[in-house]
């Protein structure tokens, strides 16, 4: 399968404590993109890398957020601190840089339930 | 700032009933837009797309087309089937505008019954 892997796919944690997700995207893909949805709504733009870069991030993305993308491949999303709001389904997205109208690929996503 | 307002659902229909879910949207310049799908326990998948005014996208018996004048995409089936059941989300996409990100609408739970 050549699709956007993530793992875990669920992943349920005490609030206060720290996670860490991760997102595999299509392998020729240049540009990586994390969303948040919550229960009801669409997803939300987090974050995004054009191979390692991280070129943007969202104002939804507070200091507890981190992202990497090393060697612009796989990409890694952390969360400190968790709390109770953070409790989300958080998508990753793979697609090629710079083509109107090009198609993001998602993933299974991670569902995230804080405690 | 852009944005995406899809009717308000759930939308319920019986088999082979004709299908349409509003989306209209905001966006400076011309986006490209998109219907996405996501099946229960599935991740979102493109149903179509359009990328300039007038476009007509189409798959799987979906259509839509974008209308400019009118700021709309709108999503039409003749004839759903109980297959289609799934949570649809209109997406536009503005170039080169934070990377290309995509806007997504709230979404709308249509079910099919037999």
């Amino acid at each position: 399968d050549t699709g956007v892997s993530q793992d875990p796919r669920h992943k349920i944690t005490k609030r206060g404590q720290n996670v860490t997700f991760r997102c595999d995207p299509i392998s020729e893909h240049n540009r990586l993109y994390w969303y948040r949805q919550t229960l009801g709504q669409g997803p939300e733009f987090l974050t995004y890398f054009q191979n390692e870069a991280q070129l943007e991030k969202s104002r939804l993305l507070s200091d507890r957020f981190s992202a990497e993308r090393p060697k612009g491949s796989f990409s890694t999303l952390e969360i400190q601190r968790t709390e109770q709001g953070d409790s989300a389904m958080y998508l990753c997205a793979s697609s090629l840089a710079g083509l109107a109208g090009y198609e993001q690929y998602f993933g299974p996503g991670t569902r995230l339930t804080v405690t | 700032g852009d944005s995406v307002t899809q009717m308000e659902g759930p939308v319920t229909l019986s088999e082979e009933a004709f299908l349409t879910i509003n989306c209209t949207y905001t966006a400076t310049g011309y986006p490209s837009l998109f219907w996405y799908v996501q099946y229960p326990g599935e991740g979102l998948q493109l149903l179509l797309k359009a990328t300039k005014a007038d476009d007509k996208g189409s798959n799987k018996g979906f259509e839509a087309t974008y209308r400019k004048e009118t700021t709309s995409f709108h999503l039409e089936k003749g004839s759903v089937q109980v297959s289609d059941s799934a949570v649809y989300f209109c997406a536009l996409q503005a170039h080169e505008v934070s990377g290309s990100r995509l806007t997504f609408g709230e979404g709308t739970q249509l079910t099919v019954n037999p």
